[in-house]
């Protein structure tokens, strides 16, 4: 079945550090990949998505390329502020086979410091 | 525009006891999910509707969760003895017609229904 394995947080850095959150998946189909963020109190909201191969999803300064050669979806940011403290899922969907469910990791919790 | 309603925020119960949830989704959304959020863990899919027809629900525990959507607008969530792992915050998320092989829809999510079951 499709999986999504991120790596385990909390992430925690000072303003203006570099963000890397690895995330890799595994699926029987060519899946779409997002990132979805979840501010406190908040529910999940849509950060970006890439839908083929060596696209690349960006959103508020938040990158991310499709690597199917590594089943791989990393979220980047140049420089953190405070305000990017957050829950970030990653997920993907698959309509191979007929079903078409959205499965998302555990989640990385991200904590940026002043 | 209005967001995906879910109601309540909070629900403490005592195991053996009986829920329900509400969801009310974007307007014109077909497409209806719930997820169960266990502390520390992603959000696990329950049940998919399209609309007021079900295209998934197959981690369901169909023993003690039932899910309903007649009319094909607002979803309701039952559970029905809760167990201690029970305890989750419960996503209805919803999102535009799903056409055959579509797979870049994304999902506009709740906030959630924070359950605690003593």
């Amino acid at each position: 079945g499709n999986s999504v394995t991120q790596m385990e947080g909390p992430v925690t850095l000072s303003e203006e550090a570099f963000l890397t959150i690895n995330c890799t998946y595994t699926a029987t189909g060519y899946p779409s990949l997002f990132w979805y963020v979840q501010y406190p109190g908040e529910g999940l909201q849509l950060l970006l998505k890439a839908t083929k191969a060596d696209d690349k999803g960006s959103n508020k300064g938040f990158e991310a390329t499709y690597r199917k050669e590594t089943t791989s979806f990393h979220l980047e940011k140049g420089s953190v502020q405070v305000s990017d403290s957050a829950v970030y899922f990653c997920a993907l969907s698959d309509a191979s086979g007929g079903s078409y469910i959205p499965t998302f990791g555990r989640g990385t919790s991200l904590i940026v410091h002043p | 525009e209005a967001g995906v309603a879910q109601s309540p925020r909070y629900k403490i119960i005592e195991k053996r006891q009986s829920v329900a949830f509400w969801c009310n989704p974007i307007s014109g959304h077909a497409t209806l999910y719930w997820y169960q959020q266990i502390l520390g863990q992603g959000p696990k899919l329950l049940i998919q509707f399209q609309n007021n027809g079900v295209v998934d629900d197959s981690q369901l525990p169909k023993d003690r969760f039932s899910a309903e959507r007649l009319k094909g607008v607002d979803s309701t969530l039952k559970i029905q003895p809760a167990k201690l792992e029970d305890s989750a915050v419960y996503l209805c998320a919803s999102s535009r017609q799903r056409t055959a092989g579509a797979t870049n829809e994304k999902l506009f999510f709740g906030s959630g229904t924070q359950l605690s079951v003593l």
